[in-house]
């Protein structure tokens, strides 16, 4: 069964950091470009951030740009995102979750259950 | 930045009847939208993508259409399971990937 688990998620406080894990398994984790989905609480699906199947090309949101920064393991099939210099507005369920590449873009079709980031004092 | 405006943001349907969810782009996506549904609690699961294409499981009540500017989504005859909030998201310009705000389709 294609799957995607993700963990590190908690309370934090504002300037904190956390490091977020998803745990691939049920397919060839090393073929397929990657992503991070945040949803903050009653709203909506923001990208956050992508990483192409080898980790050489790397994007971010601009709203956490130079504090995120995303990674992967290839021989682990894992998937990474350290969160530093938190804010409230970072609270959210963060998803990650498989591209399928198209000509100019991707859609996503597998994605996990999410882990809830808290940013409070 | 392309923005996704979905309408309405709520809907209130009757099991059985048909839904339709519209998608706005400000500016041409061609045919590179897709469509995901979300359950309270869960995580979104694609339903649609290339604007009209079914992702793999996805039963035949739903359908796409669209391209440019304009998609809907369509249910054709609502189940209890259906009930949920429904995403667009572009991916004709991706840098970066945007999503709409979301229709909730509740039970009338």
């Amino acid at each position: 069964e294609v799957q995607l688990v993700e963990s590190g998620g908690g309370l934090v406080q504002p300037g904190g950091s956390l490091r977020l894990s998803c745990a691939a398994s049920g397919f060839t984790f090393s073929s397929y470009e990657m992503n991070w989905v945040r949803q903050a609480p009653g709203k909506g699906l923001e990208w956050v951030s992508y990483i192409s199947s080898s980790g050489s090309t790397i994007y971010y949101a601009d709203s956490v740009k130079g504090r995120f920064t995303i990674s992967r393991d290839n021989a682990k099939n894992s998937l990474y995102l350290q969160m530093n210099s938190l804010r409230a507005e970072d609270t959210a369920v963060y998803y990650c979750a498989r591209a399928i590449p198209q000509q100019f873009g991707y859609y996503m079709d597998v994605w996990g259950k999410g882990t809830t980031v808290t940013v409070s004092s | 930045e392309i923005v996704m405006t979905q309408s309405p943001a709520t809907l209130s349907v009757s099991p059985g009847e048909r839904a339709t969810l519209s998608c706005r782009a400000s500016q041409s996506v061609s045919s590179n939208l897709a469509w995901y549904q979300q359950k309270p609690g869960q995580a979104p699961r694609l339903l649609i993508y290339g604007a009209s294409t079914r992702a793999t499981g996805i039963p035949a009540r739903f359908s796409g259409s669209g391209s440019g500017t304009e998609f809907t989504l369509t249910i054709s005859s609502l189940q209890s399971e259906d009930f949920a909030v429904y995403y667009c998201q572009q991916y004709n310009n991706w840098l970066p990937l945007t999503f709409g705000g979301g229709t909730k389709v509740e039970i009338k």
